[in-house]
């Protein structure tokens, strides 16, 4: 069966310092991988998504990067946090064929100070 | 106006109730429709999924999708307190790998 892993769990970082988020799928292969951030009592908001290495597209203008490294794995970065980017943030994946539904990780609860 | 549109809530329901939760949507190609259950500081995990018109029922869970009034509701039968937290609908064309999300309702079961 698949699983999708996420950490931290929880990270509380100072403005204007790195971050990097890692994600990682296990059971599946070429899957479309996705990031998303939740803001406290908000939808979801689609941040980057990759439908293989190396291929990243991007949906929200932002401080934010992305990147896949290897086929199940996505990573989620940034060179200086804003105050703003504190949040939520959600890796998911889908598999190939006609099904549209995606499948999430635990999470990353972040905390900019 | 937003593509999907879903009430935030709070809903407030006694333990047994008959639950209704519903989302709208404005575009025509969508025919994949999805309802996510959310635990509060948890990853949403998928509850129901449905291809274009009809019902699918699951347990105490049915979906229902009305593609002509542009319409998707999730009911809940014999409701639990454990039912308690924030649903959300997602749909897609399924032309560009995407969902597209409603902003979620919470749903609080009184016990």
């Amino acid at each position: 069966s698949q699983t999708i892993h996420q950490w931290p769990a929880t990270l509380v970082q100072p403005v204007g310092s790195p971050l990097s988020l890692e994600c990682t799928v296990e059971g599946t292969s070429n899957p479309n991988l996705y990031w998303y951030r939740q803001a406290a009592g908000r939808g979801l908001q689609l941040l980057f998504y990759s439908v293989g290495i190396g291929q990243i597209s991007s949906e929200v203008p932002q401080n934010l990067s992305a990147s896949r490294p290897q086929d199940r794995q996505f990573i989620l970065s940034s060179k200086k946090l804003l105050l703003s980017d504190s949040g939520f943030y959600l890796c998911a994946w889908r598999g190939g064929g006609q099904k549209e539904t995606q499948y999430f990780g635990p999470g990353t609860r972040l905390l900019v100070l | 106006q937003k593509e999907v549109e879903q009430d935030p809530g709070p809903l407030s329901v006694p333990e047994g109730a008959i639950v209704s939760l519903n989302c709208t949507y404005s575009n025509s190609a969508f025919q994949y429709f999805m309802w996510y259950r959310q635990y509060s500081r948890k990853g949403p995990e998928l509850l129901m999924y449905t291809y274009s018109s009809g019902n699918k029922e699951d347990g105490r869970f049915t979906a229902q999708v009305d593609k002509s009034s542009k319409y998707i509701s999730l009911f809940i039968r014999d409701s639990q307190p454990s039912d308690s937290a924030t649903y959300l609908c997602a749909m897609s064309s399924g032309s560009n790998y995407q969902l597209i999300w409603g902003a979620g309702t919470k749903l609080i079961i009184k016990p």
